[in-house]
């Protein structure tokens, strides 16, 4: 199948600052990625979706200022947490939707490996 | 987002035993059904995916939808100790809704 890679897998910082979390598909082109949250315990939370070229769109209560996400290419989406407290601690997941994919959702959507961020 | 429901258990299952996972989902015109298996620390892992009415077989897995109760299931057979995880259920438009997974504990 097709792989999404995903960096870095793990990122502690101190909080206030920000932390940047890329998202590549290796193989195929991604028009589509999509940015999950995940807290223990808990399960997966859609953040935003991602499109190349355009403005990525946030699901309700994502705050678009403090999670910024481009997507300048096909192969590459990147989620920048600004700012980040405690709180934003969590593991981060991307999905990649392969290109061009059968409506409705296909098969053809791939995790990365997820980032573990821990802001202390 | 579209509301998926499961059990979170954890189901504890003898090594051997099947294991039988259900999940429900609000829309009922969503079309496509997913499971995952997500170890801990892990992302998830597509295991199943499922369109149409009925059962759908892959090896010691088969997936069940019934889409006039909304209702969708999992059952893994001959369950072995590497089938320890959290299986989560997803439905999907354009994007995934997931829900908040099942722990699974196959006792050896």
């Amino acid at each position: 199948g097709a792989v999404v890679s995903q960096h870095p897998s793990w990122v502690i910082c101190k909080s206030g600052t920000s932390v940047k979390i890329e998202c590549r598909s290796l193989d195929f082109q991604a028009t589509t990625m999509f940015w999950y949250r995940q807290f223990p315990k808990q399960s997966l939370m859609l953040m935003a979706t991602s499109n190349e070229g355009s403005k990525a769109t946030y699901e309700q209560g994502v705050e678009k200022d403090k999670f910024l996400i481009n997507h300048a290419s096909l192969t590459l989406s990147t989620l920048t947490v600004t700012s980040a407290h405690p709180e934003d601690s969590s593991f981060y997941i991307c999905s990649a939707l392969l290109a061009p994919h059968k409506g409705p959702y296909s098969t053809e959507a791939f995790f990365g490996q997820g980032t573990r961020l821990t802001v202390v | 987002q579209k509301e998926v429901e499961q059990n979170s258990g954890p189901l504890s299952v003898p090594e051997g035993a099947i294991a039988s996972l259900n999940c429900t989902y609000s829309d009922r015109g969503s079309q496509s059904f997913f499971w995952y298996r997500q170890y801990s620390g892990k992302s998830p892992e597509l295991i199943m995916f499922i369109y149409s009415n009925g059962d759908k077989e892959d090896g010691r897995f088969t997936a069940q939808l019934n889409k006039a109760s909304q209702y969708v299931s999992l059952l893994i057979r001959d369950s072995q100790p590497s089938d320890s995880a959290t299986y989560l259920c997803a439905v999907a438009d354009y994007k995934l809704s997931f829900g908040a997974g099942t722990t699974v504990t196959v006792r050896a």
